[in-house]
């Protein structure tokens, strides 16, 4: 069965240090999709970064990362430069190719200090 | 020029109503996802249609029926609400996976949707 793991329910980091939040995953497939999404208290789903299973680059999108190790199943999301606007909720997610549905983990809380 | 846009925003009403929530995409997506988030944010899968056609019904309550117009339409229908249906109801497009890749799906701002 395929899981998502996020062992940090939440984390507190001084504005304009960088950030690294966990997940793992587990998949028998060879074939998956990686994702991270931003949920602001406004509520909102903002997606931020894609990573394939077959992708050999980290993804990379502006302030964030990807660091993706295949071999450890862990896509760990990485924020440069922290900002206030960056406290919310993060979610970890996968998607099978073989499946329709994404499985998310329970998601990381994270809090930017002034 | 919202990608997936849900209406309500909000809805507050009382137990044993039936109410729908709407959604639409203008992104051009073949596949139409509504998932429901709990109390404890718990992101969980409810439905998916992909071109009017259901793909994916999990274990959720047959008081909870959706129906897809046409591909840029997913709406959710919920009939008899209990208390425990209290959450927020997202919406969420994506291209359909082909080729090897996976699509990202997009999500709408959500519905909160409180039962009394």
């Amino acid at each position: 069965a395929q899981k998502i793991t996020q062992t940090q329910p939440g984390m507190f980091v001084q504005e304009k240090e960088a950030v690294t939040l966990d997940c793992t995953y587990d998949t028998s497939d060879q074939s998956y999709g990686l994702f991270w999404y931003k949920q602001p208290s406004s509520g909102e789903m903002i997606f931020l970064i894609y990573q394939g299973s077959y992708d050999e680059q980290n993804a990379t999108e502006g302030r964030y990362s990807l660091n993706f190790q295949k071999a450890r199943k862990s896509a760990n999301l990485v924020i440069s430069a922290s900002q206030l606007g960056d406290s919310a909720m993060y979610f970890c997610a996968m998607k099978s190719i073989w499946d329709d549905k994404i499985i998310f983990g329970k998601g990381t809380r994270l809090h930017i200090l002034p | 020029d919202t990608a997936v846009s849900q209406t309500p925003k909000y809805l507050v009403t009382q137990m044993g109503n039936d109410k729908s929530i709407k959604c639409e995409q203008n992104l051009g997506h073949d596949t139409m996802y509504w998932y429901k988030q709990d109390s404890k944010k718990f992101l969980k899968i409810m439905f998916s249609y992909n071109n009017k056609e259901l793909i994916i019904n999990e274990t959720v309550p047959n008081r909870f029926s959706p129906k897809s117009p046409d591909k840029a339409h997913l709406n959710l229908h919920i009939n008899s609400l209990e208390l425990g249906d209290s959450a927020v109801y997202f919406c969420a497009s994506s291209q359909e996976t082909s080729g090897g890749v996976v699509e990202t799906q997009y999500f709408g701002p959500g519905t909160r949707l409180l039962v009394l």
